[in-house]
């Protein structure tokens, strides 16, 4: 029920793609959805979040999509560069206000190649 | 990074001996917390604490322990009980409706 499946493993995406990273949740109750961007020896740093309130939310490049229904969510990023390279994981809180405690899921190694 | 420091960034210990990860913040984040990252298991939480003098079980917290007796500092320790400790530690704090904030992690060796 706390669990947050992340797939793929791993992707290799050519510059200019798109990468597509899925997650699945079971928990109904949670009701905020980060994304977080790691780069090696570092720790993650948030890059975009959504609520169930929405479908969908962009920024930038960095897309997330979300369906409700199926308690699914991804992250689409658009143009990929080389630069993007890194691990990302999505998470999963059942408090989007006040004390917050994330389920990560298990990361998705990203390799964009020049 | 940005207000969260953790020392060393590498630590090797023997097995059988306790070790204690430093944590501080100058960002006056009320909420600190330690996750355990290893490769294709994401992050896991250990020990979280919303204020000072206490803290709570995470869903790992078997073989650790922490203290939280000022604000800015959350240190964890890895006692000897912990039956696999070498992993990548990472600490993070949060304002109340703030992201999450991490740290740039201490990798850990035990051999």
């Amino acid at each position: 029920q706390q669990q947050v499946k992340q797939s793929p493993q791993s992707l290799i995406v050519q510059k200019g793609g798109i990468s597509i990273i899925n997650c699945a949740y079971e928990n109904t109750a949670f009701d905020y959805f980060p994304w977080y961007q790691q780069f090696p020896g570092k720790g993650p740093a948030l890059l975009i979040a959504i609520r169930p309130d929405v479908s969908e939310k962009k920024e930038g490049r960095f897309t997330i999509s979300f369906n409700k229904s199926a308690k699914q969510f991804s992250l689409h990023i658009m143009d990929s560069q080389p630069g993007d390279s890194a691990t990302y994981f999505c998470a999963a809180s059942t408090h989007s206000t006040g004390f917050q405690k994330l389920v990560f899921g298990t990361g998705t190694r990203l390799l964009v190649s020049p | 990074d940005g207000g969260i420091t953790q020392s060393p960034k590498y630590l090797f210990r023997k097995e059988g001996q306790n070790v204690t990860l430093s944590c501080e913040q100058n960002l006056n984040h009320d909420a600190m917390y330690w996750y355990r990252q290893d490769p294709g298991q994401g992050l896991r939480l250990i020990y979280y604490s919303q204020i000072v003098n206490d803290f709570q079980k995470g869903d790992i917290a078997e073989g650790y322990s922490v203290s939280r007796e000022k604000k800015e500092s959350f240190p964890l320790t890895v006692t000897s009980a912990q039956k696999n400790p070498t992993a990548f530690y990472l600490c993070a704090t949060r304002l109340q409706n703030s992201p999450l904030h991490f740290g740039n992690g201490t990798r850990l060796t035990v051999t």
